[in-house]
């Protein structure tokens, strides 16, 4: 059964500052999603990682994945207050897509 | 918007009737899914569908059914709502094994 673990689970930041977010799961998967969410708003697409070392990066936020280590990150560099929301990851495992429980994310100014 | 729609997008029903909730898309995308968001959970996968009338479970399919009788339209039915059942229910669209996945607005399920 594929399980999908994210931490931290909260995370709370000053502006300015980088922070790190991790995906572990539990089986073999070379294709894995990162998705941002407002409140009371839908998911939004940030990233879709397709092979071992893929890295893909959009403004502040840098995703990388590594297969082997079955580990995904996602990387903040000098957050911003508009970066506050929770982010998923999402594992690709034939047709299912399992998500972790997401990284509330609050950036103080 | 990649072309999803959900409906109803709010509900309030009470224990033990039966509920249908309505994913519609535009674009013809082989796969669809359900999923139901709830606090402390993130999302959990209810049902999954790759093709008309090809549909399979996912984590949470207890209490849940499906039927996807054309590509642009996929039912989640609950046969006979529970409390349990409240959440606030998400549909998505994958077009192929490597593409993006989208995701509809979201009903909200109030079941009293």
């Amino acid at each position: 059964e594929l399980k999908v673990e994210q931490n931290p689970l909260f995370l709370s930041m000053q502006e300015g500052k980088n922070y790190t977010i991790y995906c572990n799961y539990s089986t073999t998967s070379d294709r894995l999603y990162w998705y941002r969410q407002d409140p009371g708003k839908s998911l939004e697409s940030l990233f879709v990682l397709l092979s071992n070392g893929a890295v893909k990066q959009e403004g502040r936020l840098m995703a990388s994945l590594d297969t082997k280590a079955r580990l995904s990150t996602l990387h903040i560099t000098a957050a911003v207050h508009d970066l506050s929301a929770t982010y998923f990851c999402a594992v690709v495992r034939d047709d299912k897509i399992i998500f972790g429980k997401g990284t509330r994310l609050h950036i103080l100014p | 918007d990649a072309g999803i729609t959900q409906s109803p997008r709010h509900k309030v029903t009470e224990t033990g009737t039966p509920v249908t909730l309505r994913c519609h898309q535009t674009e013809n995308h082989r796969y669809m899914y359900w999923y139901r968001q709830d606090p402390g959970h993130g999302l959990r996968l209810i049902h999954y569908s790759y093709g008309v009338k090809d549909t399979d479970k996912g984590e949470v399919s207890d209490g849940y059914s499906v039927s996807r009788s054309k590509t642009e339209d996929f039912l989640l039915t609950l046969e006979s709502a529970t409390s349990s059942q409240t959440s606030v229910y998400f549909c998505a669209i994958r077009d192929g094994l490597d593409a993006e996945q989208f995701f509809g607005p979201g009903t909200r399920l109030t079941v009293l």
